[in-house]
């Protein structure tokens, strides 16, 4: 088995400043996943990479960049954070091509 | 608009009951899963089943798909307080084999 990793568990920062957050995985996976779920809503995909130095845009990449510099880790920087993006951030990773997709447990985002 | 959406926002039930949880979608897939979020944890898959496939069994789920009407079906029997949690379908689109759409998730909560 495997795990993903994510960092930090929270993330408390002031409007407009730029935040990093963190995923490992070590399932040897090819593909990882950026998402945001807001209080009592869905996930919503804001960033994915098929392999590593890979990037393609999801449904609410706006405000957000991402890097997958090695094959196992995936960040996301908040460009300007802002208050009404308080949320749970997940990370996930696959197979390549492959339907199921672990999670890790989350940074949950607070903005100030 | 939501392209995998569960047809309930919320469900209770008593220990023991059956309970089942409906997704509708709208697009072509190959395939549809069911993940399950228990609080303050990443999703975590319960269930895949392939656009050629009716039915699919894991222990106490089992879940239903119809190409047709383009929905599909979870249900828990003998539930237990641990089945307390929310539940995604997630369709796997033709168009994309490497992105999954999630949908707005149930709330089941089972009552002693």
């Amino acid at each position: 088995g495997g795990i993903i990793t994510q960092t930090p568990k929270f993330l408390i920062g002031q409007e407009g400043q730029k935040l990093t957050l963190k995923c490992q995985q070590n399932f040897n996976h090819d593909t990882m996943y950026w998402y945001r779920q807001d209080s009592g809503k869905g996930l919503r995909l804001i960033y994915y990479s098929i392999t590593e130095n890979d990037l393609q845009k999801g449904d609410l990449s706006e405000g957000y960049d991402a890097s997958r510099e090695k094959k196992s880790s995936f960040s996301l920087t908040v460009t300007s954070a802002q208050k009404n993006e308080m949320a749970v951030f997940l990370c996930a990773s696959s197979i390549a091509g492959v339907d199921t997709q672990y999670f890790g447990p989350g940074t949950r985002l607070l903005v100030l | 608009s939501q392209l995998a959406e569960e047809n309930s926002w919320a469900l209770s039930v008593h220990e023991g009951e059956s309970v089942t949880v409906n997704c509708s979608y709208k697009t072509s897939i190959t395939a549809l899963q069911w993940y399950r979020q228990k609080s303050g944890k990443g999703p975590a898959q319960l269930i895949l089943i392939r656009s050629n496939e009716r039915e699919k069994r894991n222990g106490r789920l089992r879940a239903t798909l119809d190409t047709s009407s383009q929905s599909s079906s979870l249900s828990i029997t003998a539930t237990r307080c641990e089945d307390t949690a929310v539940y995604f379908c997630a369709t796997d689109p033709t168009s994309n084999t490497n992105k999954v759409v999630f949908g707005t998730g149930t709330r089941l909560q089972v009552l002693p």
